[in-house]
């Protein structure tokens, strides 16, 4: 079965520090995707990226960058330079073919990033 | 409006209440999907309608009922809950739901809900 695991629970930085969020999944099938969201405390999830299993490249959008491992089934997230304003929950996601039907995502279970001035 | 929207942002019910949430998203979106987020179990789907129909359903108490007019609105009809419903509910949109894997959901803002 599907799953995904965030053992970091909750972050704390001071302001300017570089942050790396860890995400693990498990799949049984070679065709999935993973995704990162972010939650502020307005409560939205805010969409950040997607990434297919046969896309390895790490990606990197200004301060983030994720680093896609298939060897070690990992897609971390790092914030370079972080600042206030990323003081959030983020949350990984799986979607593969095992699911019931289609398009659902396996959550984990979030990171609580608090960043500090 | 763009995006997901959802109303009403915070809600505050008796157990006897009737009451109704609403989701619209303005993406031309084909699937939209109901989410309970509560301190105990952080995201969890509730319903998937796919085309207006209903696609999945885990195992949601009767006491919440969905609804889905037609693609662009949902709904999330409350009656005689109880306080462990009190939670954040989330709304989302994607393209397609049975299309395939690894759709992008976009989510709205939330409501948060209590129940007295």
């Amino acid at each position: 079965a599907q799953k995904v695991t965030q053992a970091q629970t909750e972050i704390s930085v001071v302001e300017k520090e570089d942050v790396t969020l860890d995400c693990v999944y498990e799949t049984r099938d070679t065709t999935y995707y993973l995704f990162w969201y972010k939650q502020p405390p307005s409560g939205e999830l805010v969409f950040l990226i997607r990434r297919n299993s046969f896309d390895e490249q790490n990606e990197i959008s200004g301060r983030y960058s994720w680093n896609f491992q298939k060897s070690t089934s990992s897609f971390n997230f790092t914030i370079t330079a972080s600042q206030v304003v990323d003081s959030a929950v983020y949350f990984c996601a799986l979607s593969d073919e095992n699911n019931n039907a289609g398009n659902m995502l396996t959550f984990g279970g979030g990171t609580r990033l608090m960043v500090k001035p | 409006e763009t995006g997901v929207t959802q109303t009403p942002r915070h809600l505050v019910m008796g157990m006897t209440n009737k009451k109704s949430l609403k989701c619209e998203q303005h993406l031309g979106h084909n699937a939209m999907y109901w989410y309970k987020q509560s301190a105990k179990k952080p995201l969890e789907l509730m319903f998937v309608y796919s085309l207006e129909e209903r696609v999945e359903n885990n195992s949601v108490p009767s006491r919440f009922s969905p609804e889905c007019p037609n693609s662009s609105h949902l709904f999330l009809h409350l009656h005689t809950l109880q306080p462990e419903d009190s939670a954040l509910y989330l709304c989302a949109s994607s393209q397609e739901m049975l299309a395939g894997v690894g759709d992008t959901q976009y989510f709205g803002p939330g409501t948060r809900l209590t129940v007295l």
